[in-house]
């Protein structure tokens, strides 16, 4: 199975802060990868897919890039509501999805 | 509004097996990827497998074993039946929608998800 390596796994931030969280994959996935936030108590919500394109609903502040195997989900000015956990997940290799481990982010 | 709900019991015993259930609303079962997800207390996200609505399914690999995954069009709902649970099986499981996927891949992410139901397995 392809492995989803996040990074960092926390850290703290401030509101207004940029923040970048990176999600690299085993092998080669091209584009297919999305970005999801869990709230505590809450389901997964996505984000991002095709590694750069919003979801429908999401703020613009969210963006992603990347391709192969090295993406980044950035959060352009942090807002109160945006301290979660994010999720990378691959879906190139539909036989056996797989998750990161994900990415805290906690008020500074 | 498409909504996903799951139910079952929330404690089974070791080396039983897991029922649950996950009932749609708002939309059509027909044309989408349904799938189940899990997550152990104070972890991350497992996948778990996912089944078409015609039938034709997808398993984990590592629960390959023990995992059944089976829809009835005619109730718009799908089922998750995990056998010979440890604890190990213990977290909130999760049902969740995919439709088709483009290109290289046959499923997209994951776009409706239920609110999770917590399983505890436990004598």
């Amino acid at each position: 199975a392809i492995r989803m390596t996040q990074s960092p796994s926390s850290f703290s931030a401030s509101t207004g802060d940029r923040v970048t969280i990176t999600c690299r994959a085993s092998q080669g996935i091209s584009s297919y990868l999305a970005w999801y936030q869990q709230k505590p108590g809450k389901a997964p919500k996505l984000l991002i897919y095709a590694a750069s394109t919003l979801q429908s609903g999401v703020p613009s502040r969210f963006s992603g890039s990347g391709s192969g195997t090295d993406f980044t989900l950035t959060i352009s000015c942090l807002q109160s509501e945006d301290f979660a956990t994010y999720y990378c997940q691959q879906y190139y290799s539909y036989l056996a999805l797989t998750f990161g481990g994900g990415t805290k982010v906690e008020i500074k | 509004q498409v909504q996903l709900q799951e139910s079952g019991p929330g404690l089974v015993k070791p080396s039983e097996t897991l029922s649950l259930t996950c009932t749609v609303s708002g939309g059509s079962i027909s044309s989408y990827y349904w799938s189940w997800i899990r997550q152990p207390p104070g972890k991350g996200l497992e996948w778990i497998g996912y089944i078409y609505y015609s039938g034709s399914t997808n398993y984990n690999p590592s629960l390959k074993s023990r995992v059944t995954i089976s829809v009835d069009t005619s109730k718009n709902q799908f089922s998750l039946k995990l056998s010979s649970v440890t604890a190990a099986d213990t977290a909130v499981y999760y049902c969740a929608r995919a439709r088709d996927g483009v290109g290289a891949t046959i499923v997209s992410p994951f776009d409706y998800w239920g609110q999770g139901t917590l399983v505890t397995v436990s004598s």
